[in-house]
């Protein structure tokens, strides 16, 4: 059950857009479209951004987007906002032995 | 609305038992499957361990596999978590998690504060 791999850190300045990447192997990210997408703050439990790859919860603005393309998801959020500072999990499926993977996390930053 | 209150974190020696309990409300429990999602101490998110709704499969990561037991009382709204041989690495907060109703039990919508367990002697 090796956990995906993301960058430890991404930075952007208010209004500009920035992309997570996620990356892990066909039995997980690639072998099915049950990717999803978790912010954490500080101290906080984390929220569900997005599932299904690319679906939002109801709540979720939609400037954040996800997508995916053979073994790597990605989440893109636009027009960056203060409030976006925080860390960023994703999420996969990864069959009925592994069942559930994260990734390790990326700390977004806004300058 | 739906809230999830995990109890039962405390400190406890290598070797020691405990039992984690996560309080659900607001939402029809025994129609999700629910999941236990650990995080140590400035580390990232890791699964532990899920139910189906009505408790009759279960899954485990291999990290725990014959030490933590999952189950669920429906008729309390309340899962649980035994955790058994422990050891200093099973040091997170440990999370409830419901599912939002996917196939997969893999997407968690609601998530519970958190309840601190500490493995040391």
């Amino acid at each position: 059950q090796s956990a995906l791999t993301q960058p430890r850190s991404v930075s952007g300045s208010p209004g500009q857009s920035v992309t997570i990447s996620c990356t892990g192997s066909s039995s997980d990210v690639g072998g099915y479209n049950y990717v999803s997408w978790y912010q954490q703050h500080p101290g906080k439990a984390p929220k569900l951004m997005i599932y299904d790859v690319s679906k939002r919860p109801s709540g979720v603005p939609d400037r954040f987007s996800g997508s995916k393309s053979d073994n790597t998801a990605s989440l893109t959020i636009s027009g960056l906002q203060a409030e976006d500072e925080a860390d960023y999990y994703c999420c996969s499926y990864a069959g009925n032995y592994a069942r559930v993977v994260f990734g390790g996390g990326t700390k977004l930053t806004v300058l | 609305e739906v809230q999830l209150v995990e109890s039962g974190g405390s400190l406890v020696q290598p070797g020691g038992s405990l039992r984690l309990s996560c309080a659900a409300s607001g939402f029809t429990f025994s129609s999700y499957a629910m999941s236990w999602v650990r995080q140590a101490p400035g580390k990232g998110l890791a699964w532990v361990s899920a139910i189906s709704g009505s408790g009759a499969t279960t899954y485990y990561a291999d990290s725990v596999k014959g030490r933590f037991t999952i189950s669920r009382d429906n008729s309390k709204n309340t899962l649980y978590l035994q955790m058994n041989n422990l050891r200093a690495e099973d040091t997170a907060v440990y999370y409830c998690a419901k599912d939002l109703g996917s196939g997969a039990w893999s997407f968690f919508d609601y998530w519970g504060q958190g309840t601190l367990v500490t493995v040391s002697s």
